[in-house]
Protein backbone atom coordinates (compact mmCIF):
# COMPACT_ATOMS: atom_id res chain seq x y z
CA UNK A 1 0.00 0.00 0.00
CA UNK A 2 0.83 3.72 -0.30
CA UNK A 3 3.42 5.33 2.50
CA UNK A 4 2.76 8.11 4.36
CA UNK A 5 5.84 9.27 6.25
CA UNK A 6 6.75 11.96 9.19
CA UNK A 7 9.62 13.50 10.50
CA UNK A 8 10.47 13.41 13.05
CA UNK A 9 8.46 10.75 15.14
CA UNK A 10 9.80 12.13 18.31
CA UNK A 11 10.47 15.67 18.98
CA UNK A 12 11.48 17.56 22.89
CA UNK A 13 11.58 20.83 22.87
CA UNK A 14 11.35 24.35 25.44
CA UNK A 15 8.60 26.34 25.87
CA UNK A 16 8.57 29.48 23.18
CA UNK A 17 10.95 27.25 20.53
CA UNK A 18 8.95 26.37 17.36
CA UNK A 19 8.77 22.94 16.03
CA UNK A 20 8.69 21.75 12.30
CA UNK A 21 7.09 18.65 11.47
CA UNK A 22 7.32 16.98 7.89
CA UNK A 23 4.11 14.56 6.01
CA UNK A 24 5.82 12.83 3.41
CA UNK A 25 3.87 10.86 0.46
CA UNK A 26 7.06 8.20 -0.78
CA UNK A 27 4.84 7.03 -3.67
CA UNK A 28 2.37 9.10 -4.61
CA UNK A 29 1.67 12.47 -4.99
CA UNK A 30 -1.21 13.84 -2.45
CA UNK A 31 -2.67 17.30 -3.87
CA UNK A 32 -4.32 17.09 -0.41
CA UNK A 33 -3.17 16.13 2.91
CA UNK A 34 -4.61 16.82 7.03
CA UNK A 35 -3.27 17.12 10.11
CA UNK A 36 -4.36 15.48 13.15
CA UNK A 37 -4.08 15.86 16.75
CA UNK A 38 -4.39 13.43 19.27
CA UNK A 39 -4.41 14.39 23.19
CA UNK A 40 -3.88 10.99 25.35
CA UNK A 41 -6.80 9.23 25.91
CA UNK A 42 -8.39 11.32 23.14
CA UNK A 43 -9.68 10.39 20.21
CA UNK A 44 -8.17 12.62 16.96
CA UNK A 45 -9.18 15.97 16.20
CA UNK A 46 -8.98 17.41 12.50
CA UNK A 47 -6.47 20.16 12.19
CA UNK A 48 -6.56 21.71 9.12
CA UNK A 49 -6.06 20.81 5.55
CA UNK A 50 -3.08 20.98 3.92
CA UNK A 51 -4.19 21.43 0.23
CA UNK A 52 -0.67 21.81 -2.19
CA UNK A 53 -0.44 25.70 -3.99
CA UNK A 54 -2.65 27.22 -1.67
CA UNK A 55 -3.91 28.18 1.69
CA UNK A 56 -4.40 26.09 4.00
CA UNK A 57 -8.45 25.64 5.99
CA UNK A 58 -8.06 25.51 9.69
CA UNK A 59 -10.69 23.73 11.55
CA UNK A 60 -12.57 25.98 14.18
CA UNK A 61 -10.37 26.48 17.53
CA UNK A 62 -7.36 26.14 15.92
CA UNK A 63 -5.04 29.34 15.53
CA UNK A 64 -3.83 29.48 12.00
CA UNK A 65 -0.52 31.62 13.32
CA UNK A 66 0.45 29.50 15.54
CA UNK A 67 -0.19 25.90 13.38
CA UNK A 68 1.80 27.01 10.66
CA UNK A 69 1.13 24.56 7.34
CA UNK A 70 3.27 24.85 4.47
CA UNK A 71 1.98 22.39 1.48
CA UNK A 72 5.01 23.37 -1.25
CA UNK A 73 5.15 20.59 -3.07
CA UNK A 74 2.63 17.26 -3.76
CA UNK A 75 4.76 14.90 -2.01
CA UNK A 76 5.82 17.56 1.06
CA UNK A 77 3.50 19.35 3.70
CA UNK A 78 4.84 20.90 7.00
CA UNK A 79 3.30 21.52 10.31
CA UNK A 80 5.39 24.22 11.99
CA UNK A 81 3.53 24.91 15.72
CA UNK A 82 5.07 28.19 16.74
CA UNK A 83 6.32 29.12 20.14
CA UNK A 84 5.37 26.20 21.54
CA UNK A 85 4.10 25.16 25.17
CA UNK A 86 3.39 22.57 27.41
CA UNK A 87 -0.11 22.45 26.20
CA UNK A 88 0.86 21.67 22.63
CA UNK A 89 2.09 18.27 23.76
CA UNK A 90 0.09 15.97 22.23
CA UNK A 91 0.45 12.88 19.28
CA UNK A 92 0.61 14.89 15.77
CA UNK A 93 -0.88 12.70 12.68
CA UNK A 94 -0.77 13.13 8.97
CA UNK A 95 -2.99 11.80 6.27
CA UNK A 96 -2.52 12.02 2.69
CA UNK A 97 -5.32 11.47 0.18
CA UNK A 98 -4.80 9.57 -3.13
CA UNK A 99 -7.44 9.68 -5.56
CA UNK A 100 -11.23 10.22 -4.27
CA UNK A 101 -11.93 7.56 -1.38
CA UNK A 102 -8.36 6.58 0.27
CA UNK A 103 -6.33 8.06 2.64
CA UNK A 104 -3.15 7.28 4.37
CA UNK A 105 -2.50 8.22 8.04
CA UNK A 106 1.38 8.60 8.83
CA UNK A 107 3.37 7.15 12.34
CA UNK A 108 2.82 10.71 13.83
CA UNK A 109 4.67 12.52 15.41
CA UNK A 110 4.94 12.99 19.54
CA UNK A 111 5.54 16.47 20.66
CA UNK A 112 6.89 17.44 24.10
CA UNK A 113 7.42 20.68 25.17
CA UNK A 114 8.81 21.27 28.38
CA UNK B 1 -21.51 19.72 15.01
CA UNK B 2 -21.85 16.06 13.54
CA UNK B 3 -20.64 13.75 16.42
CA UNK B 4 -19.75 9.96 16.17
CA UNK B 5 -20.05 8.18 19.69
CA UNK B 6 -18.66 5.25 20.30
CA UNK B 7 -18.37 3.39 23.58
CA UNK B 8 -15.00 4.17 25.78
CA UNK B 9 -14.74 0.27 26.55
CA UNK B 10 -12.33 -0.94 27.83
CA UNK B 11 -14.35 -4.35 26.45
CA UNK B 12 -12.67 -7.65 27.40
CA UNK B 13 -13.19 -10.45 25.07
CA UNK B 14 -12.34 -13.84 25.60
CA UNK B 15 -9.77 -14.82 23.26
CA UNK B 16 -11.43 -17.01 20.07
CA UNK B 17 -14.76 -15.34 21.01
CA UNK B 18 -16.51 -12.11 19.17
CA UNK B 19 -16.06 -8.67 19.79
CA UNK B 20 -18.58 -6.73 19.09
CA UNK B 21 -18.49 -2.88 18.83
CA UNK B 22 -20.74 -0.31 17.96
CA UNK B 23 -20.47 3.38 16.77
CA UNK B 24 -23.76 5.67 16.15
CA UNK B 25 -23.72 9.09 14.14
CA UNK B 26 -25.90 11.83 14.36
CA UNK B 27 -25.73 13.30 10.21
CA UNK B 28 -28.18 11.29 8.58
CA UNK B 29 -26.78 12.43 5.30
CA UNK B 30 -23.29 10.25 6.23
CA UNK B 31 -22.68 7.80 3.28
CA UNK B 32 -19.52 6.84 3.79
CA UNK B 33 -18.04 5.50 7.42
CA UNK B 34 -14.54 4.01 8.32
CA UNK B 35 -13.13 1.34 11.33
CA UNK B 36 -9.63 1.90 11.99
CA UNK B 37 -7.71 -0.14 14.37
CA UNK B 38 -4.99 2.16 16.52
CA UNK B 39 -2.81 0.29 18.74
CA UNK B 40 -0.82 2.14 21.93
CA UNK B 41 1.80 4.78 20.55
CA UNK B 42 0.21 4.43 16.83
CA UNK B 43 -1.23 5.54 14.14
CA UNK B 44 -4.70 4.20 12.96
CA UNK B 45 -4.87 1.59 10.42
CA UNK B 46 -7.95 1.35 8.41
CA UNK B 47 -9.95 -1.81 8.41
CA UNK B 48 -12.84 -1.39 7.07
CA UNK B 49 -15.18 1.10 4.90
CA UNK B 50 -18.73 0.37 4.16
CA UNK B 51 -21.00 2.71 2.26
CA UNK B 52 -24.31 0.75 1.94
CA UNK B 53 -26.62 -0.84 4.44
CA UNK B 54 -26.18 -4.12 5.41
CA UNK B 55 -22.81 -6.81 6.05
CA UNK B 56 -19.61 -6.34 4.32
CA UNK B 57 -17.39 -9.11 5.80
CA UNK B 58 -13.51 -9.10 5.47
CA UNK B 59 -11.26 -11.80 6.80
CA UNK B 60 -12.77 -11.73 10.75
CA UNK B 61 -13.91 -8.52 10.34
CA UNK B 62 -17.47 -7.54 9.33
CA UNK B 63 -18.92 -4.16 9.34
CA UNK B 64 -22.61 -3.82 9.54
CA UNK B 65 -24.52 -0.26 8.67
CA UNK B 66 -28.07 0.49 9.45
CA UNK B 67 -28.72 4.05 8.08
CA UNK B 68 -32.16 4.04 9.72
CA UNK B 69 -30.96 3.86 12.81
CA UNK B 70 -28.04 5.50 12.32
CA UNK B 71 -25.42 3.33 13.45
CA UNK B 72 -22.22 1.11 12.30
CA UNK B 73 -20.58 -1.59 14.36
CA UNK B 74 -17.83 -3.76 13.41
CA UNK B 75 -17.09 -7.57 14.93
CA UNK B 76 -14.02 -9.55 15.22
CA UNK B 77 -14.59 -13.26 15.28
CA UNK B 78 -12.29 -15.27 16.62
CA UNK B 79 -10.33 -12.67 18.67
CA UNK B 80 -6.74 -12.70 19.00
CA UNK B 81 -4.70 -11.16 21.85
CA UNK B 82 -3.39 -9.13 18.93
CA UNK B 83 -6.79 -7.08 18.00
CA UNK B 84 -5.96 -5.61 21.00
CA UNK B 85 -6.07 -2.35 20.77
CA UNK B 86 -8.50 0.87 20.14
CA UNK B 87 -11.11 0.93 17.78
CA UNK B 88 -12.04 3.92 15.80
CA UNK B 89 -14.99 4.45 14.11
CA UNK B 90 -14.80 7.71 11.64
CA UNK B 91 -17.45 9.92 9.08
CA UNK B 92 -16.60 12.25 6.88
CA UNK B 93 -17.14 15.29 7.62
CA UNK B 94 -18.50 16.92 4.54
CA UNK B 95 -19.32 15.22 1.36
CA UNK B 96 -17.38 17.74 -1.01
CA UNK B 97 -13.94 17.26 0.58
CA UNK B 98 -13.06 13.60 1.29
CA UNK B 99 -10.67 12.73 4.13
CA UNK B 100 -11.40 15.32 6.56
CA UNK B 101 -12.64 12.63 8.95
CA UNK B 102 -15.13 12.91 12.46
CA UNK B 103 -13.93 10.32 14.74
CA UNK B 104 -15.39 8.50 17.25
CA UNK B 105 -13.57 8.61 20.98
CA UNK B 106 -12.40 4.83 20.04
CA UNK B 107 -13.13 1.88 21.79
CA UNK B 108 -10.72 -0.10 23.31
CA UNK B 109 -10.64 -3.60 22.83
CA UNK B 110 -8.85 -6.42 25.19
CA UNK B 111 -8.51 -10.09 24.17
CA UNK B 112 -7.98 -11.98 27.16
CA UNK B 113 -6.16 -15.29 26.26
Amino acid sequence: GAVVSQHPSRVICKSGTSVKIECRSLDFQATTMFWYRQFPKQSLMLMATSNEGSKATYEQGVEKDKFLINHASLTLSTLTVTSAHPEDSSFYICSARLGKETQYFGPGTRLLVL
Amino acid sequence: QKEVEQNSGPLSVPEGAIASLNCTYSDRGSQSFFWYRQYSGKSPELIMSIYSNGDKEDGRFTAQLNKASQYVSLLIRDSQPSDSATYLCAAPMTTDSWGKFQFGAGTQVVVTP
